[in-house]
């Protein structure tokens, strides 16, 4: 049964650091790994989708690593703001389902 | 592209009633939906999977009775919570997903359902 973990579960940083958000699965055979963001009481925005067969995807100042045999993603934020504050949840897709991890709530102080 | 939407975005009603929550693709077909529900500073968890036309497939631990899920087209996804309890108080989210494509699911923006 595929697991999903998250860590850290919260994170506080000041304004301007760059940070990274870990996700780690425990099943490789995955068709994709998505990344989102989720504000408080809102639905879920996708931020970067990267296919089984890719390393890594960029989106401005975001970049997204995937490591199958490892099992491991990593969610690079450059430069934070405060508006980057939110939660960030990690989904890998298999046949379609997704398998959420618990998320990391960050918040990033001006 | 790739809009879901959902209605309402917001319900309260009475334990014991039952609650329609619709779920649209408005922008292309889905041949599948997935239906999850999220629980107060909890993850996501897939209640369901309908594809159109055929019954949904329940994830483990989910009352399909409780649950009815319709995906009549291809477009269109409705999940029914029928004699509804304040435990099934949650925000309920559905994605669409589209065959032959980079099995991405789009989201929609969810319902807050509060039973009283």
């Amino acid at each position: 049964k595929q697991e999903v973990t998250q860590i850290p579960a919260a994170l506080s940083v000041p304004e301007g650091e760059n940070l990274v958000l870990n996700c780690s699965f425990t099943d490789s055979a995955i068709y994709n790994l998505q990344w989102f963001r989720q504000d408080p009481g809102k639905g879920l925005t996708s931020l970067l989708l990267i296919q089984s067969s890719q390393r890594e995807q960029t989106s401005g100042r975001l970049n997204a690593s995937l490591d199958k045999s490892s099992g491991r993603s990593t969610l690079y934020i450059a430069a934070s703001q405060p508006g980057d504050s939110a939660t960030y949840l990690c989904a890998v897709g298999n046949t379609g389902k997704l398998i959420f991890g618990q998320g990391t709530t960050l918040q990033v102080k001006p | 592209g790739a809009v879901v939407s959902q209605h309402p975005s917001w319900v309260i009603c009475k334990s014991g009633t039952s609650v329609k929550i619709e779920c649209r693709s408005l922008d292309f077909q889905a041949t599948t939906m997935f239906w999850y529900r999220q629980f107060p500073k909890q993850s996501l968890m897939l209640m369901a999977t309908s594809n159109e036309g055929s019954k949904a497939t329940y994830e483990q631990g989910v009352e399909k009775d409780k649950f009815l899920i319709n995906h009549a087209s291809l477009t269109l996804s409705t999940l029914t919570v029928t004699s509804a309890h304040p435990e099934d108080s949650s925000f309920y989210i559905c994605s669409a997903w589209t065959s032959g494509g980079s099995y991405e699911q789009y989201f929609g923006p969810g319902t807050r359902l509060t039973v009283t």
